[in-house]
């Protein structure tokens, strides 16, 4: 699976859009991108995946680059309940494979 | 469904004993995963199943560690002897198909070895 760097922190103001950045530069053509959040002592909670294409939920937004190397998260309006360890992680195979992740803060 | 259940959620034993984590994945998903989480490691993965078979056991730190799947819902994940080191949260998950579609993670079982 491929190596993904993410900043280790960031903060938002509230109501603000939260834009969390990730680089896989070696992602393979048949690997997903996937985010996943933490809340404090909470057990990871899925947001979003994708494998060539733009894809937005009801909770985000994911913008992968055209050559796939790196891809954003966007929180549309950031609330205070966002606040968590946010997870970016590059699969092809049966498994998760988490790294530091970045902390995002939003501040009220 | 009531997600992955977890249990127990906390645990206090003293090094030396014997101590087994359980966990009942969401009915009808192939894949079950357990996690360690420290401050130190992050969030390692220990062990995979895939319709009750381990497939990778890689991460599982040493002999100590054992992992069981009897059956489609519920795993067990053995400590003998446990140490201190291994004070940590363990967080079991279960998906669909594994690495592409989402995992559910369990809530968590906060493990202190005194």
């Amino acid at each position: 699976d491929a190596k993904t760097t993410q900043p280790p922190s960031m903060d938002c103001a509230e109501g603000r859009a939260a834009n969390l950045p990730c680089n896989h530069s070696t992602i393979s053509g048949n690997e997903y991108v996937y985010w996943y959040r933490q809340i404090h002592s909470q057990g990871p909670q899925y947001i979003i995946h994708g494998l060539k294409n733009n894809e937005t939920n009801e909770m985000a937004s994911l913008i992968i680059t055209e050559d796939r190397k790196s891809s954003t998260l966007i929180l549309p309006h950031a609330t205070l309940r966002d606040t968590a360890v946010y997870y970016c992680i590059v699969t092809g195979t049966y498994k998760y494979i988490f790294g530091t992740g970045t902390r995002l803060k939003v501040l009220a | 469904d009531a997600g992955v259940i977890q249990s127990p959620r906390h645990e206090v034993t003293e090094m030396g004993q014997e101590v087994t984590l359980r966990c009942k994945p969401i009915s009808g998903h192939d894949y079950l995963f357990w996690y360690r989480q420290t401050m130190m490691r992050g969030l390692e993965l220990l062990i995979y199943f895939n319709n009750n078979v381990p497939i990778d056991d890689s991460g599982m730190p040493e002999d100590r560690f054992s992992a069981k799947m009897p059956n489609a819902s519920f795993s067990t994940l053995k400590i003998q002897p446990s140490e201190p080191r291994d004070s940590a949260v363990y967080f079991c998950a279960s998906s669909l198909w594994g690495g592409n579609t989402e995992a559910f993670f369990g809530q968590g079982t906060r493990l202190t070895v005194v």
